[in-house]
């Protein structure tokens, strides 16, 4: 059991820049979540997988804002014209499956956007 | 609208002085109560879950219990490695694609000192 990895750990980017992070999941989990995080609050629900299907998003997930996990396995968040609004620490996390699962977490993506 | 709210805010316990954190659920009937134990620029780290009111975990120094309104993390003896953030999480049980997402609280920062 290697654990749920996140790629790349830090990102600093330019207002209106694109950027992409990636999530490999514990192997043989179903289910992928993506969480983001800011300063002194909780992880916050943006959008989850099972299998390769995305099953729901959250409000917070903007048009700007796209998640994909082609064949079930790794997958990636994708934030178009970044804004200052979007730093943050974005996790990924993975169970085995739904409801009552313990959900398993990377450990994040620091995004910075200058 | 499900929500968490866990108090207190910060916690500075002496090394030996055992304490309780407190976590207050509102929830359209609860699946599964998660606490995350969560270290400064990581992802959060899975401590228990619990499932119904009553029921009890143990885990070293930590002691988890739920009732139908609330869960309390006991902390007996806490050393200087204790200190992070820890962060109460529930699931709701019910229809549709919601299942799965995790609602966090802010969490509680606990600081034990020698």
């Amino acid at each position: 059991d290697t654990g749920v990895s996140q790629d790349p750990r830090h990102k600093i980017t330019k207002r209106g820049q694109n950027v992409t992070f990636r999530c490999d999941p514990i192997s043989e989990h179903n289910r992928l979540y993506w969480y983001r995080q800011t300063l002194g609050q909780g992880p916050e629900f943006l959008t989850y997988f099972q299998n390769e299907a995305q099953l729901e998003k959250s409000r917070l997930l903007s048009d700007r804002f796209s998640a994909e996990r082609p064949k079930g396995s790794f997958s990636t968040l994708e934030i178009q014209r970044t804004e200052q609004g979007d730093s943050a620490m974005y996790l990924c996390a993975s169970s085995l499956g739904g409801a009552g699962y313990e959900q398993y977490f990377g450990p994040g993506t620091r995004l910075t956007v200058t | 609208e499900d929500q968490v709210t866990q108090s207190p805010e910060a916690l500075r316990l002496q090394e030996g002085e055992s304490s309780s954190l407190n976590c207050s659920y509102t929830v359209s009937g609860l699946r599964g109560l998660f606490w995350y134990r969560q270290d400064p620029g990581k992802g959060p780290e899975f401590l228990f879950t619990l499932y119904s009111a009553g029921e009890e975990k143990e885990k070293e120094r930590l002691k988890a219990t739920l009732t139908k309104k609330e869960s309390f993390l006991h902390i007996t003896a806490p050393k200087p490695e204790d200190s992070a953030t820890y962060l109460c999480a529930v699931q709701a049980r019910g229809r549709g694609s919601t299942l799965g997402r995790l609602y966090f609280g802010r969490g509680t920062q606990l600081t034990v000192w020698p």
